[in-house]
């Protein structure tokens, strides 16, 4: 099975900043990578897919990049809204994985 | 709107069995392959299991193989998930999630399923 590793497990950003979020893929996916959102008490949400192909209705502050085995989830100007869990996931091969998930927290 | 809604989980003993439901609306369920998808408390998301949307063939997470069971009545556009010999480690929350060129594009809002005497 393909391990996705993520780090950080947990950022505490404060709002406009930055934030870079990676995923390792122990071995390549090509570009078969994706991104969600989960926020508290919420299902997942798709955010980005196929390393940065955008989605619609979600904000263009997210963004993603990579390729092989190093993927990497940017959020351009951090808002509260954006306080949640973040997970990879690749579908490259089964059994599809995710990434362990990386919380960012609001300071 | 395109909605998947859960149902099924509740509390049921070690050794037990469990059948969760997932109603599809807002979509033609039949073109769409589905999947379900787990998340222990406090922990990460898992992919349990896969099936084509004619329902002809399925695959399963080793976790679960031989002890789930995933499938779908097409007409009725609902999905299904038999969960059998259940154990204190399944205890999680259960998303049914469409399959979309890769990605799990529309989830559930999920159901709760706790295996404990």
């Amino acid at each position: 099975e393909i391990v996705l590793t993520q780090s950080p497990d947990f950022q505490s950003v404060t709002p406009k900043e930055k934030v870079t979020i990676t995923c390792r893929a122990s071995q390549s996916i090509g570009t078969s990578l994706h991104w969600y959102q989960q926020k508290p008490d919420q299902s997942p949400k798709l955010l980005i897919k196929y390393v940065s192909q955008s989605i619609s209705g979600v904000p263009s502050r997210f963004s993603g990049s990579g390729s092989g085995t190093d993927f990497t989830l940017t959020i351009n100007g951090l808002e509260a809204e954006d306080a949640a869990a973040y997970y990879c996931h690749q579908s490259s091969r089964l059994p599809a994985t995710f990434g362990q998930g990386t919380k960012v927290e609001i300071k | 709107e395109v909605q998947l809604v859960e149902s099924g989980g509740g509390l049921v003993q070690p050794g037990g069995s469990l059948r969760l439901s997932c109603a599809v609306s807002g979509f033609t369920f039949n073109n769409f392959e589905m999947n379900w998808v787990r998340q222990a408390p406090g922990k990460g998301l898992e992919w349990l299991s896969y099936i084509t949307a004619s329902g002809i063939t399925m695959y399963y997470a080793d976790s679960v193989k031989g002890r789930f069971t995933i499938s779908r009545d097409n007409p009725k556009n609902s999905l299904f998930l038999q969960m059998n010999s259940l154990r204190a480690e399944d205890t999680a929350v259960y998303y049914c999630a469409r399959s979309y060129w890769g990605t799990f594009d529309i989830w559930g809002q999920g159901t709760l399923v706790t295996v404990s005497s």
